[in-house]
C-alpha cells in the first residue's frame, strides 16, 4: 500500500527555536498534503492543506506565520514551527493523497511528537 | 463544536464476536465518510469508506452502515480478531474530491482472547 514517511518521530527543543518536520510520499505522487495536530485525548484537527506548487490553505485559527508549510515537490512537504513555545507542544501528523486518483484516501505518516521545554 | 462524535472512548469485545463502533455527526452537508484504524506509534490506516448516496459498504470482515436521517454511521467488524485491537477514528468530509477530513475523537477497541 501507499507509504508516507514522516520525520522526525520525536523532537525535544528549547523555547524560541524553530522546528522543521518533513513528510514524504515514498511510492506515489502527493498532489495534496494535509497537516494535522492532535492534543491528548482529542481528535485530529486539520491545520492546513497544501497542493504541490501552491501556497497552503490554513484552517481558521491556525497562524500561518507560526506554522510555515512548504510543498515544493510531489513527494515532499515540510511544516516549520517557528519560534516554538511550550503551548506548541503537541502531536503533529501529515497525510498525503493524489487527487487525480479519484477516491484514493489520505495516507498518513506516523506523526511527530513535539515537546518544547 | 465537535461536528463528528464518537461517544464511546473504549470498547471491549470477545474474540470471534462482532465489534460495533459508532459515530454521530451534526452537519448534514457531509457527503463522504471514512474509518481509520490506528496502532500506537503509527499513523492512521484507512479501513473503509462510504458515500452519502449509499447506506452500506462491505469489505471483507468490515462493514460500514450509514443512516443519514439519524446522522449516524457504524463500523461492524465480524468476526473480531486480536489484531483488530486499536483506536478507530471515523471521519467525514464535505467533498470527497478535496477530502478535508473532520475526525471524531476515536474509540479504543480491545479484543479479548
Amino acid at each position: 500500500g501507499a507509504v508516507v514517511s514522516q520525520h522526525p518521530s520525536r523532537v525535544i527543543c528549547k523555547s524560541g527555536t524553530s522546528v522543521k518536520i518533513e513528510c514524504r510520499s515514498l511510492d506515489f505522487q502527493a498532489t495534496t498534503m494535509f497537516w494535522y495536530r492532535q492534543f491528548p485525548k482529542q481528535s485530529l484537527m486539520l491545520m492546513a492543506t497544501s497542493n504541490e506548487g501552491s501556497k497552503a490553505t490554513y484552517e481558521q485559527g491556525v497562524e500561518k506565520d507560526k506554522f510555515l508549510i512548504n510543498h515544493a515537490s510531489l513527494t515532499l512537504s515540510t511544516l516549520t514551527v517557528t519560534s516554538a513555545h511550550p503551548e506548541d507542544s503537541s502531536f503533529y501528523i501529515c497525510s498525503a493523497r493524489d487527487w487525480r486518483r479519484g477516491d484514493q484516501p489520505q495516507h498518513f505518516g506516523d506523526g511527530t511528537r513535539l515537546s518544547i521545554l | 463544536d465537535q461536528q463528528v462524535k464518537q461517544n464511546s472512548p473504549s470498547l471491549s469485545v470477545q474474540e470471534g464476536r462482532i465489534s460495533i463502533l459508532n459515530c454521530d455527526y451534526t452537519n448534514s452537508m457531509f457527503d463522504y465518510f471514512l474509518w481509520y484504524k490506528k496502532y500506537p506509534a503509527e499513523g492512521p490506516t484507512f479501513l473503509i469508506s462510504i458515500s452519502s448516496i449509499k447506506d452500506k459498504n462491505e469489505d471483507g470482515r468490515f462493514t460500514v452502515f450509514l443512516n443519514k436521517s439519524a446522522k449516524h454511521l457504524s463500523l461492524h467488524i465480524v468476526p473480531s480478531q486480536p489484531g483488530d485491537s486499536a483506536v478507530y477514528f471515523c471521519a467525514a468530509t464535505f467533498d470527497q474530491g478535496a477530502q478535508k477530513l473532520v475526525f471524531g475523537q476515536g474509540t479504543r477497541l480491545t479484543i479479548n482472547p
